[in-house]
């Protein structure tokens, strides 16, 4: 069964800072998709980024980059300059493999980010 | 780019009735659609999964006939709660697997409040 742990209930950052949200994953696929979603006090989920298990690049878009070090099975999610409007909750997820049927989605219990002007 | 459309927003119901949350995808053809529960600070939990002309599968745990789920149509899921009780309130989302965003598109949530 996988798994998806996120060690950081809440985290503080000041305004412009860089933070760092943990994440690691326990699959025994070897081909899986990682995820990570914000989630405002409004409840939608907003996508950031996307990593595959065969990526040999780490992904990144715009301010968000993912941190994915497979060997140590963990994919934490890196915001640069950090803003106001940054403050949410941060879910961590994992798809299972790809082939046949369809895919599930398996969250984190999330972090808590608050950024401090 | 890809939306799902969910309905409705919020909704306030008495304990004892029943309440119908509709999924719908706009663009694109969700002949799967995943359903979501989250509590308060807590994390999504799937709840089941629908597919467009099959019986729903339910994740252990979850009442079957609590938690009926119907997708009558490549484009529409629905999920209602039947006799709803105040421990179902909580969050309600669904997903449909396709579009964009490697392939995951989420509804905006239904907050539900049995009272």
């Amino acid at each position: 069964a996988q798994k998806i742990t996120q060690t950081q209930p809440g985290m503080f950052v000041q305004e412009k800072e860089a933070v760092t949200l943990d994440c690691t994953y326990d699959t025994s696929d070897q081909s899986y998709g990682l995820f990570w979603y914000k989630q405002p006090s409004s409840g939608e989920m907003i996508f950031l980024i996307y990593q595959g298990s065969y990526d040999e690049q780490n992904a990144t878009e715009g301010r968000y980059s993912l941190n994915f070090q497979k060997a140590r099975k963990s994919a934490n999610l890196v915001i640069s300059a950090s803003q106001l409007g940054d403050s949410a909750m941060y879910f961590c997820a994992m798809r299972d493999s790809p082939s046949g049927g369809y895919q599930k989605v398996t969250f984190g219990t999330g972090t808590k980010l608050q950024v401090i002007p | 780019g890809a939306v799902v459309s969910q309905h409705p927003s919020r909704v306030i119901c008495k304990s004892g009735t029943s309440v119908k949350i509709e999924c719908r995808s706009l663009d694109f053809q969700a002949t799967t659609m995943f359903w979501y529960r989250q509590f308060p600070k807590q994390s999504l939990m799937l709840m089941a999964t629908s597919n467009e002309g099959s019986k729903a599968t339910y994740e252990q745990g979850v009442e079957k006939d609590k938690f009926l789920i119907n997708h009558a149509s490549l484009t529409l899921s629905t999920l209602t709660v039947t006799s709803a009780h105040p421990e179902d309130s909580s969050f309600y989302i669904c997903s449909a697997p396709g579009g964009v965003n490697y392939g995951y598109t989420f509804g905006s949530g239904t907050r539900l409040t049995v009272v």
